[in-house]
């Protein structure tokens, strides 16, 4: 157990839907970080946040958002979606906001859009 | 970051060692090398870095050539709950924002 929580664990859904996914980072980690892994891509980097703040973005559609929260939860709110967002979507944490502190990774939501 | 470099699939008997070997040979001083394995579409899971000394942990052995362009990890007794996809990643230290960037790793068959 990684002790990064994610919710929920499966979520099926429509196109045009939009649907906000949690992330709860480990104790004491300040960094989150959101990933997408779909079968023709890969595990890709979305957006990093540092104890609120954004701190880095990868390749993040326009149509997808994130916010971390005081308490240092996370959402990634994905919206008018279509087929291709079908995914598994990691969170990971991390302790520092960069150095070699490693990420941990929680064990994802599988997001089907039909 | 560095790109790495790893087989596509690699077979281990198990309780023999497993050594999964990457190349990144166009590291630079400040990256690290990490190792993750994924699981069957569970979260990566995290095992060992290092800069250019050997490390050893209760997981594994990550061994690092002395001119820094080659790794080794090594699963000293693979069991079949070691079959994953193994993940060498080079990431740069800024004491800043540092995402891991993905390949597509070598996907390990422990067989009985």
């Amino acid at each position: 157990d990684s002790g990064v929580t994610q919710t929920p664990k499966h979520l099926i859904t429509a196109t045009g839907q939009r649907v906000t996914l949690r992330c709860s980072p480990r104790s004491g980690d300040l960094s989150v970080y959101w990933y997408q892994q779909s079968l023709d891509q890969g595990l890709q980097f979305l957006i990093q946040y540092y104890n609120g703040e954004e701190r880095a973005k990868g390749n993040i559609l326009e149509r997808f958002s994130a916010q971390q929260f005081p308490d240092l939860h996370s959402e990634l709110n994905l919206s008018s979606l279509e087929l291709g967002d079908s995914a598994l979507y990691f969170c990971a944490s991390s302790e520092l906001q960069g150095g070699i502190s490693p990420l941990h990774f929680g064990n994802g939501t599988r997001l089907t859009v039909t | 970051d560095a790109k790495t470099t790893q087989p596509t699939s690699m077979d281990c008997a198990e309780g023999r060692a497993a050594n999964l070997p990457c190349n990144h040979s166009t590291i630079s001083g400040n990256e690290y090398v990490y190792w993750y394995r994924q699981i069957h579409s569970q979260g990566p899971q995290y095992i060992i870095h290092g800069l250019k000394n050997n490390e050893t942990n209760e997981m594994a052995s990550l061994i690092i050539t002395e001119d820094r362009k080659s790794s080794t990890l090594i699963l000293p007794h693979a069991t079949l709950r070691d079959t994953a996809v193994y993940y060498c990643i080079v990431r740069l230290y800024t004491g800043t924002a540092s995402k891991l960037t993905f390949g597509t790793g070598t996907r390990l068959q422990v067989t009985l």
